[in-house]
């Protein structure tokens, strides 16, 4: 089953403007993690947030988590053309013994940055 | 390059051939994951290893598939009599703990005809 689901599908911008992606989940977590894939490519991981963190920069990469609503955003600011990939949050369900194993993943958002 | 390496890259088989996969997760990671991704989804988790011993197998993980860590450093999936459903890019991630970040490997594109 696929906990986080990220809103947009797909998302269309200009180069130099900033991208906003949502992400929301369902259970209580310990971490929430960002991904880009580029297309046919492995994971590259983005960001990590922990479940008592808020928010978190990297970069050009700004990630808010709000635990009440089980909701994350990853926004990338004057994206680039190589910004131009598949977004991914994964989350680690928190279990009865308080640790985790597994991640679990959405669907993804498109991201296309036009030059 | 100390990253997850995965081999081989690609692997075309014919359905009902056995095939083996190699992960080498970044050295001193101690859990090593195997996830499976088909078009247009996220990756699913597997299986994973906490050194040597695997600790976890999920329902996908049907009787065909074997997955091992002999000396707890590198991982191989084997799928048994492959079918066309088999057909997915099988990625390998390692972490140091389960608080920390997972790493994914470059992973083996499998197409079974």
């Amino acid at each position: 089953s696929q906990q986080g689901e990220e809103d947009p599908q797909a998302l269309s911008i200009q180069e130099g403007e900033n991208a906003t992606m949502n992400c929301s989940y369902k259970t209580s977590i310990n971490n929430l993690q960002w991904y880009r894939q580029n297309s046919g490519r492995g994971l590259v991981h983005l960001i990590l947030i922990r479940s008592n963190e808020r928010e978190k920069h990297s970069g050009r990469l700004r990630v808010t988590l709000d635990t009440s609503k089980k909701s994350s955003s990853l926004l990338i600011t004057a994206s680039r053309a190589a910004d131009t990939a598949s977004y991914f949050c994964a989350t680690d369900e928190r279990n009865s013994g308080g640790s985790n194993y597994k991640l679990t993943f959405g669907k993804g958002t498109l991201l296309t940055v036009n030059p | 390059d100390t990253g997850v390496s995965q081999d081989p890259r690609h692997k075309i088989t014919k359905r009902g051939q056995n095939v083996t996969f190699r992960c080498d997760p970044i050295s001193e990671h101690n859990r090593l994951y195997w996830y499976r991704q088909t078009l247009g989804q996220g990756p699913e988790f597997l299986t994973y290893f906490q050194n040597e011993a695997q600790l976890e197998k999920s329902r996908l993980l049907s009787d065909r598939f074997s997955a091992e860590r002999p000396k707890g450093s590198f991982s191989t999936l084997e799928i048994q009599r492959t079918e066309q459903g088999d057909s997915a890019m099988y990625l390998c991630a390692s972490s140091l703990a389960w608080w920390n970040e997972q790493f994914f490997g470059p992973g083996t594109r499998l197409t079974v005809l």
